[in-house]
């Protein structure tokens, strides 16, 4: 069983340059989000999306970029990374039509900005 | 001020001993309530729900308080294995989503033998 799965595991990045951090989930969940966790603030949401074509925002957005095109798959894009940025990442899929629905969570991207 | 509060720790107990985590939240909109537990290093794993009424799985008891926004876990004779840090999560429906999730920062716990 796949579940969530992110990628890459770690990355650095240099000041400026961007990416794009993978996210694809075979539960066929409409929820999906992104989180950073940093020490002493816990998971923040980041963007989140309910279907494919729709997103918005979280507590933390700026900088970060998302699209839903399909069900399965939810990207999130550093435009210009800030060391501010170093943190990791956590993409997370539930059900959006339920209480009580449990979120699984990838197992994370570790990112560096130097 | 976060939405959901957690006293840090860290927790240091023996192995067999009993230890209670507390949390708070400040959204009175919220309307499901989760425990998470994370190992060092690894993602966030649903250790158990919360419901008004109570519930309890093993050594571990949930409880809420919606008067107070409170939420509590105790977890009894603990063993090594349950040394993670432990997420307080709180939920509330939006416009487009019935699982808003909000989290607190965690608190960590260490068993010793």
């Amino acid at each position: 069983n796949a579940g969530v799965t992110q990628t890459p595991k770690f990355q650095v990045l240099k000041t400026g340059q961007s990416m794009t951090l993978q996210c694809a989930q075979d539960m066929n969940h409409e929820y999906m989000s992104w989180y950073r966790q940093d020490p002493g603030m816990g998971l923040r949401l980041i963007h989140y999306s309910v279907g494919a074509g729709i997103t918005d925002q979280g507590e933390v957005p700026n900088g970060y970029n998302v699209s839903r095109s399909t069900t399965e798959d939810f990207p999130l894009r550093l435009l210009s990374a800030a060391p501010s940025q170093t943190s990791v990442y956590f993409c997370a899929s539930s059900y959006s039509n339920r209480m009580n629905t449990e979120a699984f969570f990838g197992q994370g991207t570790r990112l560096t900005v130097v | 001020r976060k939405e959901v509060e957690q006293d840090p720790g860290p927790f240091n107990v023996p192995e067999g001993a009993t230890v209670a985590f507390n949390c708070t939240y400040s959204n009175s909109a919220s309307q499901s309530f989760f425990w998470y537990r994370q190992d060092c290093r690894k993602e966030p794993k649903l250790l158990m729900s919360v419901y008004s009424s109570g519930n309890e799985d093993g050594r571990f008891t949930a409880q809420l308080n919606r008067a107070s926004q409170y939420i509590s876990l105790l977890i009894r004779d603990s063993k090594l294995s349950d040394s993670a840090t432990y997420l307080c999560v709180a939920s509330r429906a939006n416009f487009y989503n019935n699982n808003d999730m909000r989290f607190g920062a965690g608190t960590r716990l260490t068993v010793k033998p």
